[in-house]
């Protein structure tokens, strides 16, 4: 029972590097979501997407992209990364509206 | 905009005791209101969703209520354990399947 899978776990990078984060689910679900979590700020969503080839912004989009080219995977990008988002990234899922959404363990992300 | 307030931000107790968390919202137009449980290093794990018709959910030794005229929930917990000490997070979802979170009630139930 592999649920949200996010990769990777652990990442450092520099201020104006980029990088990818991955998320995959096995459930089938239609909706996911990406959240970055902060002291003091609880949990925000970044991106989340209603299905396959569908994206939308949600409360703190801004420095991030999104992918959903297959129903199983949410991509979050960061294009040139900043110190601002240093956070612990969790990606979730839920088959529709109105039904719990299931979260992976989280991406701690560095910027230097 | 809808604000998610959790009251207390911390809360230590013996084992057994059985306890409340309370949280609270500003906007009543919700599809549903979620607790969720979250270990330290760990993602969050669902424990009850309660539908906004619904008065209450009950899971084993967990039952929340829901007033969404009032704005508000509670999570009780019957006979604590060292085992539920974890973070405990309510969220608001509303429109656009868009969930709405508190901060948290940070909870340590002592041996």
């Amino acid at each position: 029972n592999a649920g949200v899978t996010q990769t990777p776990k652990f990442r450092v990078l520099k201020t104006g590097q980029s990088m990818t984060l991955l998320c995959a689910q096995d459930m089938n679900h239609e909706y996911m979501y990406w959240y970055r979590q902060d002291p003091g700020m609880g949990l925000r969503l970044i991106h989340y997407s209603v299905g396959e080839g569908t994206t939308a912004k949600g409360e703190v989009p801004d420095g991030y992209n999104v992918s959903r080219l297959k129903k199983q995977n949410f991509l979050l990008g960061l294009e040139s990364a900043a110190p601002s988002q240093t956070s612990v990234y969790f990606c979730a899922s839920s088959y529709e509206i109105n039904q719990p959404q299931h979260f992976g363990d989280g991406t701690r992300l560095s910027i230097l | 905009k809808q604000e998610v307030t959790q009251i207390p931000a911390a809360l230590s107790v013996p084992e057994g005791e059985n306890l409340v968390l309370n949280c609270s919202f500003t906007d009543s137009a919700i599809y549903n209101l979620q607790w969720f449980r979250q270990d330290p290093g760990k993602g969050l794990t669902s424990l009850l969703l309660i539908q906004s018709s619904q008065r209450e959910q009950t899971s084993g030794r967990l039952n929340a209520s829901l007033d969404k005229s009032s704005g508000r929930s509670t999570l009780y917990i019957a006979a604590s354990q060292p085992g539920d000490s974890a973070t405990y997070l309510c969220a608001v979802e509303t429109s656009g399947s868009r969930l709405t979170f508190g901060e948290g009630t940070q909870l340590t139930v002592n041996p």
